[in-house]
């Protein structure tokens, strides 16, 4: 079974800083996809960020970069010129590359504090 | 809709009663995912429907959960004979599709999910 791993529970970065979360996986697959998910008080999931693992280059959208490093099962979340709106819950999420359902598998979350 | 959405949003109710959770996934989205998610921990799959078919009900914790899905739309979470420990918020997601790995056709949409308490 899949299981992925956020060992940072709670987080705290100044506004304009950089911060990196964390987030490491356990799989036996070579294909799948990597998610970063956030959560903010309103309960709705918003996707982050996404990862093909057959793809060596880093994905990236706008301040939100991953470190994607396939062989140390590590998938880490580095959000650049922190803002006050990114406060919120960040979850990690793995889904195996097949077309049976898709569902996905979260990790326990890191609370992100942004302080002004 | 222009959402997923889910009704209610959030429900009290006594140990030991039946509650139904509802999920109306994007308009023409074929598979939709229940996902429950206790305090402060992260979301655990519960069922996958495709149409209204649920090839992979694996996460229902119990018999006292069943899912169902008419029409290959709305949705329902039945809890029948709550327990304390079924309190959660329960999340529904709904994707084109769940039968192809292009992430651009699966991507799942989240509703806001249901905050269910069991006194």
């Amino acid at each position: 079974a899949q299981t992925v791993t956020q060992s940072q529970p709670e987080m705290s970065v100044q506004e304009a800083e950089t911060v990196t979360l964390s987030c490491t996986y356990d799989t036996s697959e070579s294909d799948y996809y990597l998610f970063w998910y956030k959560q903010p008080p309103s309960r709705q999931m918003i996707l982050v960020i996404r990862q093909e693992a057959y793809k060596q280059q880093n994905a990236t959208e706008n301040r939100f970069s991953v470190n994607f490093q396939k062989a140390a099962k590590s998938f880490s979340l580095k959000i650049s010129d922190s803002q006050l709106g990114d406060a919120a819950m960040y979850f990690c999420a793995y889904r195996i590359w097949d077309n049976a359902g898709n569902m996905l598998t979260f990790g326990g979350g890191t609370r992100l504090m942004v302080k002004p | 809709g222009a959402g997923v959405s889910q009704s209610p949003s959030n429900k009290v109710t006594e140990k030991g009663k039946d509650v139904e959770l509802r999920c109306d996934p994007i308009s023409g989205h074929t598979a939709l995912y229940w996902y429950r998610q206790s305090l402060g921990q992260g979301l655990e799959f519960l069922i996958y429907f495709q149409g209204n078919s649920a090839p992979d009900k694996s996460g229902l914790p119990s018999d006292r959960f069943s899912a169902e899905r008419t029409g290959g739309s709305v949705s329902t979470l039945t809890i029948q004979r709550t327990q304390q420990e079924d309190s959660a918020v329960y999340l529904c997601a709904s994707s084109l599709s769940g039968l192809v790995a292009e992430p651009q056709l699966n991507e799942q949409f989240f509703g806001p999910g249901t905050r269910l308490t069991v006194l």
